[in-house]
């Protein structure tokens, strides 16, 4: 296991439709987040699901974004309806439970650009 | 989270010690520092992490000051490669967002040959 993967790297879509993002976390960690990054800004914390329950959600930016663990393992992140402003780099992160205080590993994000 | 505050930018000549400071004032008993850097269009990377003592591990140390309300980060021999945004986050472990880090703007180190 080489660590977080996300796909796509990049999408571009237009103004109005939906995209959906995937993220395999490293196969052993239970805690797997999204962040979203604007330009010249530091990500910014979205959701957060421990093994497959969505424990925090409120920071989800507005009812048009939806993230989904089924299995606890992979995630999806969908953004219905999509607007310019949506346009950043959604990364995605895993951490394990059994270690207090581990660091996240991130993935390499995936670049939305909505035209 | 206590907030942090780091200056937006810093230079640092090529294998040379890199400092990052990163102010803390009000940071609470049980809140650990976190340093974090993000290498242009990667991912944030983890670096290293304390709660009082001093830290160091085969990227970088981490000096905490003795009230706790600041911290450095330093680089002892800098490299091209250390060109990145350094972030210092505080986070109570854990919290209803789990381990979810509040990133700021962090610092953009440039390393010069």
């Amino acid at each position: 296991d080489t660590g977080v993967s996300q796909n796509p790297r990049h999408k571009i879509t237009k103004r109005g439709q939906n995209v959906t993002f995937r993220c395999d976390p490293i196969s052993e960690h239970n805690r797997l987040y999204w962040y979203r990054q604007t330009l010249g800004q530091g990500p910014e914390f979205l959701t957060y699901f421990q093994n497959e329950a969505q424990l925090e959600k409120s920071r989800l930016l507005s009812d048009r974004f939806s993230a989904e663990r089924p299995k606890g393992s992979f995630s999806t992140l969908e953004i219905q309806r999509t607007e310019q402003g949506d346009s950043a780099m959604y990364l995605c992160a895993s951490s394990s439970q059994l270690r207090r205080n581990t660091e996240a590993f991130f993935g390499q994000g995936t670049r939305l650009t909505v035209v | 989270d206590a907030k942090t505050t780091q200056p937006p930018s810093m230079d640092c000549a090529e294998g040379r010690a890199a400092n990052l400071p990163c102010n803390h004032s009000t940071i609470s008993g049980n809140e650990y520092v976190y340093w974090y850097r993000q290498i242009h269009s990667q991912g944030p990377q983890y670096i290293i992490h304390g709660l009082k003592n001093n830290e160091t591990n085969e990227m970088a140390s981490l000096i905490i000051t003795e009230d706790r309300k600041s911290s450095t980060l330093i680089l002892p021999h800098a490299t091209l490669r250390d060109t990145a945004v350094y972030y210092c986050i505080v986070r109570v472990s854990p919290s209803n967002s789990g381990y979810a880090l509040n990133f700021g703007k962090g610092t953009s180190l440039l390393v010069t040959p």
